[in-house]
């Protein structure tokens, strides 16, 4: 079946620091991806998108870069604050439809 | 921007009894929902699309007379779990569209405790 990663890594940084989420996906023509947030006993939150067209896609302390040679995705947190710690999925889409989410990465943030 | 509303956010049941989730979207149309659930410390998995008006499509594997699904309107979804049993026990969230994947939003979620 379709899936996007198996494992929840945990990822700890220094308040100040920048953070990287690494997502592997699996399908290759899936042409749309989405970074979330989700906070415990919360939904997903967006956070960021990129197309397949794209390799690199910049928001707010965020950046989002796909490699699709290796089907990789990287989310970028600059200045990592506190209350970005959460869970990170990326999700993937063909052609508009149904959301694959990945294992997802915890992320925290030492103060 | 896009609201949608998910009620209860927390439930308790007995084993064997039938438990309803809501979605809903608040200021736009929902031409496509989405049921996920989710167990502890993992990811989101698709359960069910539905389509307001026509049967949901289920994810293989999905028991559809277990987890019923309705789309009546535009702007309401119903999840219902049906003889409910402790294995059911997990965190179940919708998304609503509004015609795009771009324009899913997520709804906060529903803790289902069956005992």
């Amino acid at each position: 079946g379709e899936s996007v990663g198996l494992h929840l890594p945990t990822l700890s940084v220094q308040e100040g620091d920048n953070s990287i989420i690494n997502c592997a996906y699996s399908n290759s023509a899936s042409d749309y991806f989405i970074w979330y947030k989700q906070e415990s006993g919360k939904g997903p939150q967006f956070i960021i998108d990129i197309r397949s067209n794209m390799d690199k896609r910049q928001g707010q302390r965020v950046t989002v870069l796909l490699n699709k040679t290796v089907k990789h995705l990287s989310l970028q947190i600059a200045a990592t604050q506190p209350g970005d710690s959460a869970v990170y999925f990326c999700a993937e889409s063909i052609y508009g439809n149904k959301l694959v989410f990945g294992a997802g990465t915890i992320l925290r943030v030492k103060s | 921007g896009a609201v949608v509303s998910q009620h209860p956010s927390r439930v308790i049941c007995k084993s064997g009894t039938s438990v309803k989730i809501e979605c809903r979207s608040l200021d736009f149309q929902a031409t496509t929902m989405f049921w996920y659930r989710q167990f502890p410390k993992k990811s989101l998995m698709l359960m069910a699309t539905s389509n307001e008006g026509s049967k949901a499509t289920y994810e293989q594997g999905v028991e559809k007379d277990k987890f019923l699904i309705n789309h009546a309107s535009l702007t309401l979804s119903t999840l219902t779990v049906t003889s409910a049993h402790p294995e059911d026990s997990s965190f179940y969230i919708c998304s609503a569209s509004y015609g795009t994947v771009d324009g899913y939003t997520f709804g906060s979620g529903t803790r289902l405790t069956v005992v």
